[in-house]
């Protein structure tokens, strides 16, 4: 596709609820990196993917956390057990294997837990 | 200590001044720096790239770098009501792998006014 795609755009979810975040990178780019956005904070590194390489998951903050990645396309952050502080926009970027610029970021999963 | 220190602001400049936007580090070893602007509810998007020390310019944008002072800026000249944004300064260590991790600035809110 044209751009980094991500679904849903917004999510309510009770507490204690589990929730999926797709992911849909720019065809062709082969490393995908997840981050948190929390309100007045930075990006905050969640995981990343490179090929078939084992994903780098030193970002998770818990087991809540986990994500996946079909090849070099879609991937899906699940959050289980959902609590409050989970709450914040779940951005998802991908970039070409050699780098040079910078990732694409897709607008992100606003993702409120009530 | 924050690995990447960004003044949250708020910043309120008139029509036409001209921006100055930094971001200081602790980590010698980051190579590539960027800045990202950010819009409300949309995803971050790259507006400068840079190696190492020095200068880029790219229209109204000019980046800096001083690695010697782990100093990074951003000015923006004749600014523009269309400028008003969240700006990120990011920052990684390499192209690929592990070294390929964004760290991000807590981004800096501007806002241009008529």
């Amino acid at each position: 596709g044209a751009g980094v795609s991500q679904s849903p755009s917004n999510k309510v979810t009770e507490k204690g609820k589990d929730v999926e975040l797709r992911c849909d990178p720019i065809s062709g780019h082969t490393a995908l990196y997840w981050y948190r956005q929390r309100l007045g904070q930075g990006l905050e590194f969640l995981i990343y993917f490179q090929g078939n390489s084992a994903p780098d998951k030193s970002g998770l903050p818990s087991d809540r956390f986990s994500a996946e990645r079909t090849g070099e396309s879609v991937s899906t952050l699940t959050i289980q057990r959902t609590q409050q502080e989970d709450s914040a926009v779940y951005l998802c970027a991908s970039s070409s294997r050699t780098g040079g610029s910078g990732y694409t970021f897709g607008s992100g999963t606003r993702l409120t837990v009530v | 200590q924050k690995e990447v220190e960004q003044d949250p602001g708020p910043l309120s400049v008139p029509e036409g001044a001209i921006v100055s936007l930094n971001c200081t580090y602790s980590n010698s070893a980051f190579q590539y720096f960027m800045w990202y602007r950010q819009y409300s509810r949309k995803g971050p998007e790259l507006l400068m790239y840079t190696y190492s020390s020095g200068n880029k310019e790219d229209g109204r944008f000019t980046a800096q770098v001083d690695k010697s002072s782990k100093y990074i800026s951003l000015f923006i000249r004749d600014s523009q009501p269309s400028d008003s944004a969240t700006y990120l300064c990011a920052m990684r260590q390499g192209n690929t792998g592990t070294a390929s991790k964004l760290t991000f600035g807590t981004g800096t809110r501007l806002q241009v006014m008529l």
